[in-house]
Parts: C-alpha cells; structure tokens; sequence
C-alpha cells in the first residue's frame, strides 16, 4: 500500500525559504519508472505542479518556479524534501506531494503520472 | 486562470448521468493524455481515470473518460450520494519547455 505525508511549517514569514518533506512509503524511489512530485493548490484556486523527482535521480521543475526550487531525494528514509526560496504571501497554499509512475511502452515526463497523493499541509506566508 | 478549463459546478440526482468537462489546446489536451481525479474535502486526491479512458482496479465502472481533439470528458452514471466531491482533470503541456497543467476543478453536488 502506497501512503505519503507531507510535513512542515504552517507558517512562514515573506522572504523566507520553506523546507517540506514528503516521508512515503509501500515503494521504493530507486525502482524505476517512479518518481515524487510536488504540487500546490492556492485557497480557491487550480492546482500548480513545482517538481518533480525522478528514480533515476532526474529532476524536472516549472518553469515560472525553477529560480526558488529544489528537490531532493533520500532513498534510503524513504523522503522527498523539496525547498522554496523567497517566500510570499501569493505563496500560500496546499502542499501535496505524490508518487508518480510511468506509462507502459511511453518515455519522458510526459509518460509519468500522479496515481497517489498525500493529503496536503496547508502553508501560509504572513508576517 | 487555469490553461485547461472546467465547470465549477455540476449537479445531478441520485441515479443519474454527470458529464464533466475539460477544454483544452492542441499543446496539452490535443496531443497528450488526461487524467482524472476525485477530491473528497480535507483527504488526499484520488485517480479515477489514467490515459484518457483507462480505469484504475477498484475504481467503480460507473466511472468513463473519454477524449476528443482539444477536450475530455468525465462520465460518472448511476450517481450516488458518496460522489458529491471535486474532480479535476491533469495533462502535460508541451508549452514553456513542458509542465503539468490542471483544470480549476469541478464542484459536483448529488442533489
């Protein structure tokens, strides 16, 4: 059974780097064709993917974000730790993480897809 | 303004058929696949529909998806009082070097 969590602050001041980490488990991030993504969602808004960590150590970030992000891996605790500089109350959202798997006969990012996800910790930037 | 569009709202009656929408561009919809979730408040998003049209084991068949050119859509018949959730589609872009895009997500109400 695959589960993950997400943990972190609830609070961040503007200007601060956010750390938060994703602790799974029921897979490994060595296996492949599997990867961890981080996603938000804005109080009343869309859902914005962030990165992505791929089994083979790959990473992909967006594009408007990529300057303030970073993702890494901890194959070992079974963790994604994703870090968010210059934080901004435009920033505030609902962190998810979740496991990604590759299609059948498909390569690239593309062929990835979210099949489970965490529940989500609510981050909020204010001073 | 999300680049794939839903219906913020939908509603049906116990035992019938919802269609909900997700309009898209050739770059994302047109040339990729969608892919389907429900959100229960406060739990984690569940997928229900993967390539289009394919069902995850142990998702209800009362669940559908289809696809065509820029659009997708996600059937729920025989509706129940349990499907009253949000659902939004994900698919890949191929704009701004390739990213996920979701829809805003559709608030579905079992009247």
């Amino acid at each position: 059974q695959i589960t993950l969590k997400e943990s972190g602050p609830t609070l961040v001041k503007p200007t601060q780097t956010l750390t938060l980490t994703c602790t799974f488990s029921g897979f490994s991030l060595s296996t492949d064709g599997v990867g961890v993504a981080w996603l938000r969602q804005p109080p009343g808004k869309a859902l914005e993917w962030l990165a992505i960590i791929y089994w083979d150590g790959d990473k992909r970030y967006s594009p408007p974000l990529k300057s303030r992000l970073t993702i890494t891996k901890d194959t070992s605790e079974h963790q994604v730790v994703l870090t968010v500089t210059n934080m901004d109350p435009v920033d505030t959202a609902t962190y998810f993480c979740a496991h990604m798997l590759r299609g059948p006969g498909c390569g690239g990012s593309r062929c990835y897809y979210y099949d489970y996800w965490g529940q989500g910790t609510l981050v909020t930037v204010s001073s | 303004q999300s680049v794939v569009t839903q219906p913020p709202s939908a509603s049906g009656t116990p035992g019938q058929r919802v269609t909900i929408s997700c309009s898209g561009s050739s770059s994302n919809i047109g040339s990729n696949y969608v892919y389907w979730y429900q959100q229960l408040p406060g739990t984690a998003p569940k997928l229900l529909i993967y390539r289009n049209d394919q069902r995850p084991s142990g998702v209800p068949d009362r669940f559908s998806g289809s696809k065509s050119s820029t659009s997708a859509s996600l059937a729920i018949s025989g509706l129940r009082s349990e499907d009253e959730a949000d659902y939004f589609c994900a698919v890949w872009t191929d704009s701004l070097s390739g990213r996920w895009v979701f829809g805003g997500g559709t608030k579905l109400t079992v009247l």
